[in-house]
């Protein structure tokens, strides 16, 4: 069954510094995983996605994330942060063809001035 | 384009009563999905139709949870009676078809009092 374990409830960085959000999948074949964000009282929006093509997945507002298969994981980073980034981000792996994803716990991003 | 509407954004009840919440995906999207958000944890799948028929309903309390699709547009979720467990914020979700990129609303946030 797949599932996915985000390492972290809550990460706090100062503005201007790297940021990294750790996510570990378990599945049976090779699945597709996605980064979601959701700020407060806001819908969850797409940072990005990876489908088994490259393994370095570029998502919008300067994310990006590498699926490693070896680590079975797929952490999200950013090189510098901005205030604008504090939310909850959410790894989410796709259950099988009928598209229905399966949502970590979600880490709280603090962003510090 | 017009995102996935929801509404009432905010509901608050007492237990055993009755609520229902309705979701207007994006135009044209075959898929819709019902998650179940509670505070901290991420969204679970609740139903997901194709059209107006059910893929999957597995997760959905059918004892008090209902939901409908009926001309394939528009989507309600019923609760009834709830209990104070079902405070959560219950997130609509479309796609073009299954396995495409998933749109949210912004939710609509129950509270049982």
């Amino acid at each position: 069954a797949q599932s996915v374990t985000q390492l972290d409830s809550h990460v706090s960085v100062s503005e201007g510094t790297p940021v990294l959000l750790r996510c570990n999948y378990s599945s049976s074949y090779s699945p597709s995983l996605f980064w979601y964000v959701q700020h407060p009282n806001k819908g969850l929006q797409l940072l990005l996605k990876y489908t088994s093509a490259a393994t370095l997945v570029k998502g919008i507002n300067g994310f990006e994330a590498e699926f490693k298969k070896s680590e079975t994981s797929f952490h999200l980073t950013k090189p510098s942060a901005h205030m604008s980034d504090a939310a909850e981000y959410f790894c989410v792996v796709e259950m099988g063809s009928q598209g229905n994803l399966i949502f970590g716990k979600g880490t709280k991003l603090s962003v510090k001035p | 384009e017009a995102g996935v509407a929801q509404s009432p954004r905010y509901k608050i009840i007492e237990k055993r009563q009755s609520v229902a919440f309705w979701c207007n995906p994006i135009s044209g999207h075959a898929t819709l999905y019902w998650y179940q958000q509670i505070l901290g944890q991420g969204p679970k799948l609740l139903i997901q139709f194709q059209n107006n028929g059910v893929v999957d309903d597995s997760q959905l309390p059918k004892d008090r949870f209902s939901a409908e699709r009926l001309k394939g547009v528009d989507s309600t979720l019923k609760i009834q009676p709830a209990k104070l467990e079902d405070s959560a914020v219950y997130l609509c979700a479309s796609s073009w078809a299954r396995g495409n990129t998933i749109y949210f609303g912004e939710g609509s946030w129950l509270t049982v009092v």
